[in-house]
């Protein structure tokens, strides 16, 4: 069965850096685009990031867009998320969710996510 | 970049009938996703595309579109549809994404 699972979170201060892995399984990894999307405490739900399927394409949110960058490794079947300068606006749960695209249709869909890792951003 | 614009908070009776809606720009072009989150759980997909539900997704879920508002109806409302509700779709721009602020149902 698919399975989406991220690790890499904690406790990091002010200014700086960390990394987040989405280790992916039950698919085709390399076929599919892959999206960071995180949740703050109490708040709803904002998108952050999306790759390729082969890593040629990646946009960001305006909110993280210089400071974190998205990667893959489709030999690895693991998504990644580097953040620097991390700001206290950052904490949140981070979630990577796997993309249906119809392009045609014009239809897109989020149809798998991880259980989210905790990114607690404090001094 | 969108936006997409939810009710707060909406309460049904149970097994009463509960209409969600989700306006933006965006979704003159694309199509709206639906997100059904309970405290503490990743986000679970519940309609995506012109009304299509995955499997194991209840048939009381149903999705539609009108112009830049789509809505997702939940026909007899159970006890365990309690959640926080999101829509999302492709950004105007084409390459971004983007999530409605949300919706608390509360059943009754």
């Amino acid at each position: 069965q698919v399975q989406l699972v991220e690790s890499g979170g904690g406790v990091v201060q002010p200014g700086r850096s960390l990394r987040l892995s989405c280790a992916a399984s039950g698919f085709t990894f390399s076929s599919y685009a892959i999206h960071w999307v995180r949740q703050a405490p109490g708040k709803g739900l904002e998108w952050v990031a999306i790759i390729s399927y082969d890593g040629s394409n990646k946009y960001y949110a305006g909110s993280v867009k210089g400071r974190f960058t998205i990667s893959r490794d489709n030999s690895k079947n693991t998504l990644y998320l580097q953040m620097n300068s991390l700001r206290t606006e950052d904490t949140a749960v981070y979630y990577c969710a796997r993309v249906i695209a119809n392009t045609a249709m014009a239809i897109y869909y989020f149809d798998y996510w991880g259980q989210g890792t905790l990114v607690t951003v404090s001094s | 970049s969108s936006e997409l614009t939810q009710d707060p908070v909406v309460s049904v009776a149970l097994r009463q009938t509960v209409r969600i809606t989700c306006q933006g720009d965006s979704l003159r072009g694309y199509y709206a996703s639906w997100y059904q989150q309970k405290p503490g759980q990743a986000p679970l997909l519940v309609i995506y595309g012109n009304n299509n539900r995955p499997s194991g997704i209840p048939d009381r879920f149903s999705g539609s579109i009108s112009g830049d508002t789509a809505s997702l109806t939940i026909t007899g409302a159970q006890a365990e549809d309690e959640a926080d509700y999101y829509c999302s779709s492709r950004d105007s721009s084409g390459n971004h994404f983007v999530f409605g602020s949300g919706t608390k149902v509360t059943v009754l």
